[in-house]
């Protein structure tokens, strides 16, 4: 079955532990994307990566960081979470860049508490 | 920076009912992407716009692309309690995506 898949689907942790939210896609798309989603903000890009290696800050890059060393996967690293990274997140990809923009298909999301 | 308005932020409608959600872009998009997501889901995409004043069908959804390519309409007609959600537009620029804020629909059985 075509699909994103994200782990943890949900995690509380507390400011300054380090951590990783996983991202994979098994429909060999090369763009691949993080949004945070907060109430009355919509989504907003985190960054993005059109394909392995290459990858670009999104509106709200600050306090993350991302790799692409494959092109299936896609992690999200919060380095030093504080607790205005609390949020819903949710890893997308597509089949190619946004230039010949193709639909966008969503992960389950993964809900983040920093206390 | 880039913005994308969205309104209205809520709607309730009886069954039965028309609904539109319009977009606005501070800047030209070079298209238009639309979105659903049921309370508790993920985004689900719906259709996308990419030419001038293109209109486009799935049903009873009607989905506008304005002729500066920087406003976007969804209208549903007749509503039903399965079209409740959230719609998101999505407007890509560069390659970044901008999407809305959203209109949360609730339709009253």
């Amino acid at each position: 079955e075509a699909q994103v898949t994200q782990n943890p689907r949900y995690l509380i942790t507390v400011t300054g532990k380090k951590l990783t939210v996983t991202c994979s896609q098994n429909m060999n798309h090369e763009y691949m994307s993080w949004y945070r989603q907060d109430p009355g903000l919509g989504l907003r890009q985190i960054y993005y990566s059109m394909n392995v290696e290459v990858t670009d800050k999104g509106d709200v890059p600050e306090g993350y960081k991302v790799s692409r060393k494959e092109k299936r996967n896609f992690p999200l690293i919060l380095e030093s979470p504080s607790p205005n990274q609390t949020s819903l997140y949710f890893c997308a990809s597509s089949l190619r860049g946004l230039a010949n923009s193709n639909e966008q298909f969503f992960g389950p999301g993964t809900r983040l508490t920093v206390l | 920076g880039q913005q994308v308005m969205q309104i209205p932020q809520y709607q309730h409608v009886q069954e039965g009912e028309d609904f539109t959600t319009y977009c606005n872009s501070s800047t030209t998009l070079s298209n238009i992407q639309w979105y659903k997501q049921r309370p508790g889901g993920h985004p689900v995409f719906l259709i996308q716009l990419v030419k001038s004043g293109e209109v486009k069908k799935q049903k009873r959804l009607t989905f506008q692309f304005g002729e500066a390519k920087k406003n976007s309409s969804l209208h549903i007609t007749a509503t039903q309690t399965t079209d409740v959600g959230t719609y998101f537009c999505a407007g890509s620029a560069g390659n970044q995506f901008y999407f809305g804020t959203g209109t949360s629909l609730t339709v009253i059985p």
